[in-house]
């Protein structure tokens, strides 16, 4: 069974660094893309982009390109969100989502979701 | 970036009636050299994760229940709940896996479905 698994909520400040995580399991983590959406509170999905742990082909979405980072670590089929300086606008329900085989299109399986919230 | 309206924003639906939902992209998502529409429809319900219910505009995931369907092609598409039960009240999503890079696989907004 394909299973997406993230990090727990975090609370944290404007300025703060952080970092989330999505463990794939079930699967062979380094043959499919994996990807990441954001949901800011009472809104819609937002594609933010994908990554292929197979080799690290990393493509984001012109809106979140220098904004957040996304990386894989297959040692641990582990994907994982980033960012250097949080804004309170990044305040949202984070999803890791993975496509079909051979394709970084339709997202097949979801994770739970990781709520970050940034305050001050 | 292809740009995804959905309509309407929000739909109340007697149960046992068909729900419709459309979608235009503002461009075409079908790619004539393998004659597939590069559209997805998922289904989120309250504190959930979104659940793929459509790929390829047409095509059932595995375990969606047949009263969903969905149609169209080029710019033009549609989500169709045949008979609407309870367990379907939910927020729908479209969404185009179509975009060359940069890709920008853009969601629809949303629409809300409700029961009247």
């Amino acid at each position: 069974e394909v299973q997406l698994v993230q990090s727990g909520a975090e609370v944290k400040k404007p300025g703060e660094s952080l970092k989330i995580s999505c463990k794939g399991s079930g699967y062979s983590f380094t043959s499919y893309w994996i990807g990441w959406v954001r949901q800011m509170p009472g809104k819609g999905l937002e594609w933010m982009g994908i990554i292929y742990p197979g080799d690290s082909d990393t493509r984001y979405s012109p809106s979140f390109q220098g904004q957040v980072t996304i990386s894989a670590d297959k040692s641990i089929s582990t994907a994982y969100l980033q960012w250097s300086s949080l804004k309170a606008s990044d305040t949202a329900m984070y999803y890791c989502a993975r496509p079909p085989v051979g394709s970084p299109g339709y997202f097949q399986h979801w994770g739970q979701g990781t709520l970050v919230t940034v305050s001050s | 970036d292809i740009v995804m309206t959905q309509s309407p924003d929000s739909l109340a639906v007697s149960l046992g009636e068909r729900a419709t939902i459309n979608c235009k992209s503002s461009q075409s998502v079908l790619y004539s050299s393998n004659n597939k529409n590069y559209l997805a429809w998922y289904q989120q319900k309250p504190g959930q994760p979104p659940k793929l219910l459509i790929y390829w505009a047409s095509t059932r995931e595995s375990g969606v229940p047949d009263r969903f369907s969905g149609s169209g092609s080029g710019t033009d598409f549609t989500l169709t709940i045949s008979s609407l039960q309870a367990e379907d009240v939910a927020v729908y999503y479209c969404q185009q896996y179509y975009s060359t890079p940069p890709e920008t696989y853009t969601f629809g907004q949303g629409t809300k479905l409700e029961i009247k």
